[in-house]
């Protein structure tokens, strides 16, 4: 079975801070697909990344930077130098490697608020 | 280009009622798909369509349904409607069915849901 964690339920930061938002996803299968989503007040859910298992290298572009750990089954997002419209819940959402259909396990998300 | 659009936007109904929800996705994107969003949770998957044809179904009821129509709109129904069934409805299209394609990212884009509240 699959299990994704999404520990810190909000987090509160003053603007220019950098925010780490943490995933854990707990799974058997050897290949599969990690994305990040924001849900902003509006609704709908924006894509911002998507990392494959088979993939460890860490990227950055522009503020976001997302640091991935098979070892420790670990999807963490990093926007640096917050902005208040960065404002939004924070969704990790897996997708196993064998899917041939849409079908992505959200995790609960994180509520991230950033003040001026 | 128009995003992804649902409608409506907000309906209330009663328990025992039935309801029937919208979709029209991004030109040129031949699937749909349905997730419920309860309060304070993460989406959950419902149904995929592809080319008018079922490629998924979450864990959901008989209760629910969906459709495609022939230019890529979709339809949800959900039947005799009960108080849990209270959530935001989210529609999202896309190019691909699943994750193949060198071009491919998985990306879904998603409308602004509608938002049922069942009494």
């Amino acid at each position: 079975a699959q299990k994704v964690t999404q520990a810190q339920t909000e987090i509160s930061v003053v603007e220019k801070e950098d925010v780490t938002l943490d995933c854990v996803y707990e799974t058997r299968d050897t290949t599969y697909y990690l994305f990040w989503y924001k849900q902003p007040p509006s609704g709908e859910l924006v894509f911002l990344i998507r990392r494959n298992s088979f993939d460890e290298q860490n990227e950055i572009s522009g503020r976001y930077s997302w640091n991935f750990q098979k070892s420790t089954s670990s999807f963490n997002f990093t926007i640096t130098a917050s902005q208040v419209v960065d404002s939004a819940v924070y969704f990790c959402a897996p997708r196993p490697g064998g899917s041939h259909n849409n079908d992505m396990r959200f995790g609960a998300g994180t509520r991230l608020t950033v003040k001026p | 280009d128009a995003g992804v659009t649902q409608s409506p936007t907000h309906l209330i109904k009663t328990r025992g009622q039935q309801v029937t929800l919208r979709c029209s996705p991004i030109s040129g994107h031949k699937s749909v798909s349905w997730y419920q969003q309860v309060l304070g949770q993460g989406p959950q998957f419902i149904f995929q369509y592809y080319e008018k044809e079922e490629r998924g179904r979450g864990n959901f009821p008989d209760r629910f349904s969906a459709r495609q129509f022939p230019n890529y709109s979709s339809e949800l129904n959900v039947n005799a409607l009960l108080l849990g069934d209270s959530a935001l409805y989210l529609c999202a299209s896309s190019l691909y069915v699943g994750l193949a394609g060198a071009s491919n990212t998985g990306e879904l884009f998603f409308g602004e849901g509608s938002r049922l509240t069942v009494l």
